[in-house]
């Protein structure tokens, strides 16, 4: 089982829809989550970080994490064309014994649709 | 304000030359991790350090790589021997590494062809 997946797409969404991408992790001990986005022949950009249980709303970006269920996903409300890039799930455990290695999945590639 | 600076941006190396790829963190931030990127694919981790100490290389190829992170300068991330399938682009990111909490930034990446 992969440390961290991601349907990895491709995902069309109309412009001005709700794009939903979603991330599962398999380290219980996990606790800091990390949103980033790609544009192709670029570096990672860091877009939305999350610790806790719920919601996290950043502008048109929500994010959203369940631990029980080992669950995180990003919300993009009135998507645009200049969103359309990969999005990667990060996920990092807790730093005890010096365990921070950041994993990523394999990211989810979006394409939103004019 | 810079941010995470690497260096070469790109860099051309023939086979059995050796490479070196430097990355410089943020102001403040203590901890480096260097991923490896192949076209259309993900990002994979290599190694993370810390101002001198490797926390965790269980990413890095037991022969030719190598990294570090001296008390003063940049870290550097060292291929030996490089061969063809070394050609990547190789990504460094930093942070402050507080326990897990604290979010990593990128560099620009460098991009390795070996001819």
């Amino acid at each position: 089982q992969k440390e961290v997946e991601q349907n990895s797409g491709p995902l069309s969404v109309p412009e001005g829809a709700i794009a939903s991408l979603n991330c599962t992790y398999s380290d219980r001990v996990s606790q800091s989550f990390f949103w980033y986005r790609q544009y192709s022949g670029k570096s990672p950009e860091l877009i939305m970080s999350i610790y806790s249980n719920g919601d996290k709303e950043d502008g048109r970006f929500t994010a959203q994490l369940n631990k029980a269920s080992q669950y995180v996903s990003l919300l993009i409300r009135d998507s645009q064309p200049s969103d359309s890039a990969t999005y990667l799930c990060a996920v990092k455990a807790a730093g005890y014994f010096g365990n921070e290695k950041l994993t990523f999945g394999t990211g989810t590639r979006l394409t939103i649709i004019p | 304000n810079a941010g995470v600076m690497q260096n070469p941006r790109h860099l051309v190396r023939r086979r059995g030359q050796e490479a070196r790829l430097r990355c410089s963190p943020m102001k403040g931030h203590s901890h480096v991790y260097w991923y490896r990127q192949l076209p259309e694919e993900g990002l994979k981790f290599m190694v993370y350090l810390q101002k001198e100490n490797i926390i965790d290389e269980s990413g890095m190829p037991k022969e030719r790589f190598s990294a570090e992170f001296p008390k003063e300068g940049p870290s550097i991330l060292r291929i030996q021997q490089v061969v063809r399938g070394d050609s990547a682009a190789y990504f460094c990111a930093s942070s402050r590494g507080d326990r897990g909490f604290s979010e990593a930034f990128f560099g620009q990446g460098t991009r390795l062809t070996v001819v």
